[in-house]
């Protein structure tokens, strides 16, 4: 079955550094991949999709992802943490399931950044 | 813009209730979904419809059960809430049965079972 994993459910960064979320998929055919972004008391947002036109993918705020199929990973970047990016973000893998396709969500990841 | 309502963002209710929750979408979009948010769990899939009057299982369906009368509307009904049912529902929609369309997710509706 198709599934996603977040590597740490905790990440800490000082505000200018580099952004890295871990996300690994299993899936024995090509994945749709989505990385989503949760602020405080609000649903998720989009902020960007991987649906194979290309490896890497720019999303919204400056955040990017590189589809890598030889590690099965689909990492979420930022080169400069800024402060309005403390969030909880998810990583996301598209299936089908009988007559339909449902998004399949990962554990998650809060992002705090540091002064 | 898409717009998805979740009729009531915090609820209490008491143990062995009814609950309903209310979900629409204002932008014609086929599938609705149910998901449950619980800290380190991430976001588990209760219930999803694909089309008027049709639902599928998610991952978590027991003690749940859901109503889809109208495109634009789909329910989430607790039939007897239980304190293990206190959590964040997310609702959802996403147009069409391909496999790359985003979820458009309501702010969430927090339920709190004593």
């Amino acid at each position: 079955a198709q599934s996603v994993t977040q590597l740490g459910s905790h990440v800490s960064v000082s505000e200018g550094a580099l952004v890295l979320l871990r996300c690994n998929y299993s899936s024995s055919v090509p994945p749709y991949l989505f990385w989503y972004v949760q602020y405080p008391n609000q649903g998720l947002q989009l902020l960007l999709k991987y649906t194979s036109a290309a490896t890497l993918v720019k999303g919204i705020n400056g955040f990017e992802a590189e589809f890598k199929k030889s590690e099965t990973s689909f990492h979420l970047t930022k080169p400069s943490a800024h402060m309005s990016d403390a969030a909880e973000y998810f990583c996301a893998v598209s299936v089908v399931d009988s007559s339909a396709s449902k998004i399949i969500f990962g554990s998650g990841t809060r992002l705090s950044i540091r002064p | 813009d898409v717009k998805v309502t979740q009729s009531s963002r915090y609820l209490v209710k008491r143990t062995g209730e009814k609950v309903f929750l209310e979900c629409v979408q204002d932008m014609d979009h086929e599938n609705m979904f149910w998901y449950r948010q619980d800290p380190g769990l991430g976001l588990r899939l209760i219930y999803f419809s694909y089309d008027v009057k049709m639902k599928e299982k998610g991952d978590i369906p027991e003690g749940y059960s859901v109503s889809r009368e109208k495109k634009e509307r789909f329910s989430l009904i607790l039939e007897s809430a239980s304190t293990n049912q206190t959590s964040m529902y997310l609702c959802a929609s996403r147009k069409g049965q391909g496999l790359t369309g985003e979820l458009f997710f309501g702010e969430g509706s927090r339920l709190t079972v004593l």
